[in-house]
């Protein structure tokens, strides 16, 4: 039990719809991360957020996006679904001066 | 962005010991290497980490080469709950911007 929560657990979009996926962490965990991870792939890093405010990215498009708030909280949203943006979608918060991540357990997203 | 590369996959008796290698040729000498694993349907869970010297901790232990251009991460008495993806990454000053997990090495362990 990580402490760490994802919603919802499963969900199918069409191609072309927007969604989003939201994340909960542990009070003092300020910086939170989300991946994507791809059947049989591991997984590859989206954005991260510290104290609302982006503080990495890796290569995804600008229709990924997030949001962070202060009650620690986060939330990934993705505009104009593909097909190939079918993944389990991944959470990890890190507590402020620590070197570990809390992963969730994700969110399944199937886009046909 | 640094990389690691693992087997793909390792077999191991219960109760005896395993030795997952790492390598990371291009490290540099801010990386931390951390270790995490996958059980099926979970997300990643965090084993240990380390930047120069070994590390041991209640899960495993960490040997790091000398020249850091690779790693090994030793499970003493491997257990069926053992069994999962164990990834190799290296975080940049431990701030996890852009890490890079690869495919990971598949554990079986043998009852």
């Amino acid at each position: 039990e990580t402490g760490v929560t994802q919603s919802p657990t499963h969900l199918i979009k069409t191609r072309g719809q927007q969604v989003t996926l939201r994340c909960s962490s542990q009070s003092g965990h300020n910086t939170v991360s989300w991946y994507q991870q791809a059947l049989g792939q591991g997984p590859q890093f989206i954005f991260q957020y510290y104290r609302e405010e982006e503080n990495g990215r890796g290569n995804f498009p600008p229709r990924f996006s997030g949001l962070q708030f202060p009650n620690y909280s986060s939330e990934l949203n993705v505009n104009a679904l593909e097909l190939d943006d079918s993944a389990l979608y991944l959470c990890a918060s890190i507590r402020t001066g620590g070197k570990e991540q809390f992963f969730g357990p994700g969110t399944r997203l199937t886009v046909l | 962005d640094a990389k690691t590369t693992q087997p793909n996959s390792m077999e191991s008796n219960e109760e005896e010991p395993v030795h997952l290698p790492c390598n990371h040729s291009t490290i540099s000498g801010t990386d931390y290497i951390h270790w995490y694993r996958q059980l099926p349907s979970q997300g990643p869970e965090y084993v240990i980490h380390g930047l120069t010297s070994n590390v041991n901790n209640r899960m495993a232990s960490l040997a790091i080469a000398e020249d850091r251009k690779s790693s090994t991460l030793i499970l003493h008495r491997a257990t069926l709950r053992d069994a999962a993806v164990y990834y190799c990454i290296l975080n940049l000053s431990g701030g996890y911007q852009k890490v890079t997990f690869g495919t990971g090495t598949k554990l079986q362990v043998i009852p």
